[in-house]
């Protein structure tokens, strides 16, 4: 089946620990992104990349990194500077050249700090 | 990005059409409507967009204002499962690569047996 994963479903992380969460599509997408959300809130775009070796901050970009170094997958690592890690991460991809701009959303990796 | 507005939470009759309300009076020539859900702790799911015509597939309807300052997704019979917050969101759709789409709060459909 077509689709995207993120692994794992749930991630703890102790304080001032690095942790990297996977997202994979089979989809030949060539645009992807990371969306963090909290509690009874909509999605902040964290980061994207429209193609492989290429990436661009969103809006809250700080304290998070990433790499593009194959079209199917764009892990995202929440480093130690972000304060406030704890959230629902999600991960989705869209093709780049359709105009349509239908992004598909992966299921979600929820980060629990200690 | 112009911005979108929708009520916070609304309630409808299982069976029954839901017809959810979005506002976008500052909606450029060229952005498109989008519609997306999102069911408790999922990931959002695409769920149709449009333009300028009314547009409808397996999932629901869109219906935009002649002047596009506003539109209407229609659920036309809902169910249980559709129990989700919906978003609207207005995005130019152009060629020239990733776009970001702008999720807000989005309305809270409850769907009651």
């Amino acid at each position: 089946d077509g689709g995207i994963t993120q692994s794992p479903k749930y991630l703890f992380r102790k304080e001032g620990q690095n942790v990297t969460l996977s997202c994979e599509q089979n989809l030949n997408h060539d645009a992807m992104y990371w969306y963090r959300q909290d509690p009874g809130q909509g999605l902040r775009l964290i980061y994207y990349s429209q193609i492989v070796n290429d990436f661009q901050k969103g809006d809250i970009a700080e304290g998070y990194s990433v790499s593009r170094e194959k079209k199917e997958s764009f892990p995202l690592t929440v480093t130690s500077a972000q304060k406030n890690p704890t959230a629902f991460y999600l991960c989705a991809s869209s093709a780049r050249w359709t105009g349509k701009q239908t992004q598909y959303f992966g299921p979600g990796t929820r980060l629990l700090v200690l | 990005d112009a911005k979108t507005t929708q009520p916070t939470s609304m309630d409808c009759a299982e069976g029954r059409a839901a017809n959810l309300p979005c506002n976008h009076s500052t909606i450029s020539g060229n952005e498109y409507v989008y519609w997306y859900r999102q069911i408790h702790s999922q990931g959002p799911q695409y769920i149709i967009h449009g333009l300028k015509n009314n547009e409808t597939n397996e999932m629901a309807s869109l219906i935009i204002t002649e002047d596009r300052k506003s539109s209407t997704l229609i659920l036309p019979h809902a169910t249980l499962r559709d129990t989700a917050v919906y978003y609207c969101i207005v995005r130019v759709a152009d060629q020239t690569g990733a776009n970001n789409l702008f999720f807000g709060t989005g309305t809270r459909l409850t769907v009651i047996p």
